[in-house]
């Protein structure tokens, strides 16, 4: 079954520093890659997904991140950190099996931003 | 563009009561979702619909949790009877198309339950 392990539930960074939260993936097959962000009592934002083009992927808010299939790995990076990257972020995976695109979450990373 | 709309954003109820939610997904998209999301953790799926049928309910407690998604539209889940473990944010989102790497899941603001 599809999974992902983020490790660290709280991450702290300071303003201008990089940003930089880890992800793994377990798949049965190439798998599509999400980062989703969640700001206090708002519903999940996408900022970026992998689909098999591109293995650096660039998305919303000066975000990126890299598929690694050797390291089974989808990690999402940002140069610089801003005091309104301050969030809970998640990553998914789906498989997209017989036409069912279930998302499965991580735990999710707490970002703190420290000015 | 509206985004997916939910109601309530908070509710409170003690043990053995019964809750719905309601889902509004943005206007023209067939897959609609529901997550669970306990404190501390990340989303689970609980149920997903393309147009009005189900697809995938695999990880719904049918005991207590039922779902429908009548017209093809709004959607509303209940639980009944609500236990103290239900307390999580229920999170209702939408997909323009069901397959495809493309797709991608607009989520609402969530409802807040509160089981005491």
């Amino acid at each position: 079954a599809q999974s992902v392990t983020q490790l660290g539930s709280h991450v702290s960074v300071s303003e201008g520093a990089l940003v930089l939260l880890r992800c793994n993936y377990s798949s049965s097959v190439p798998p599509y890659l999400f980062w989703y962000v969640q700001y206090p009592n708002q519903g999940l934002q996408l900022l970026l997904k992998y689909t098999s083009a591109a293995t650096l992927v660039k998305g919303i808010n000066g975000f990126e991140a890299e598929f690694k299939k050797s390291e089974t790995s989808f990690h999402l990076t940002k140069p610089s950190a801003h005091m309104s990257d301050a969030a809970e972020y998640f990553c998914a995976v789906s498989e997209g099996i017989n036409g069912n695109n279930r998302l499965a979450f991580g735990k999710g990373n707490q970002v703190v931003v420290i000015p | 563009e509206a985004g997916v709309a939910q109601s309530p954003r908070y509710k409170i109820i003690e043990k053995r009561q019964s809750v719905a939610f309601w889902c509004n997904p943005i206007s023209g998209h067939a897959t609609l979702y529901w997550y669970q999301q306990i404190l501390g953790q990340g989303p689970k799926l609980l149920i997903q619909f393309q147009n009005n049928g189900v697809v995938d309910d695999s990880q719904l407690p049918k005991d207590r949790f039922s779902a429908e998604r009548l017209k093809g539209v709004d959607s509303t889940l209940k639980i009944q009877p609500a236990k103290l473990e239900d307390s999580a944010v229920y999170l209702c989102a939408s997909s323009l198309v069901l397959a495809g790497p493309s797709y991608e899941q607009y989520f609402g603001p969530g409802t807040r339950l509160t089981v005491t």
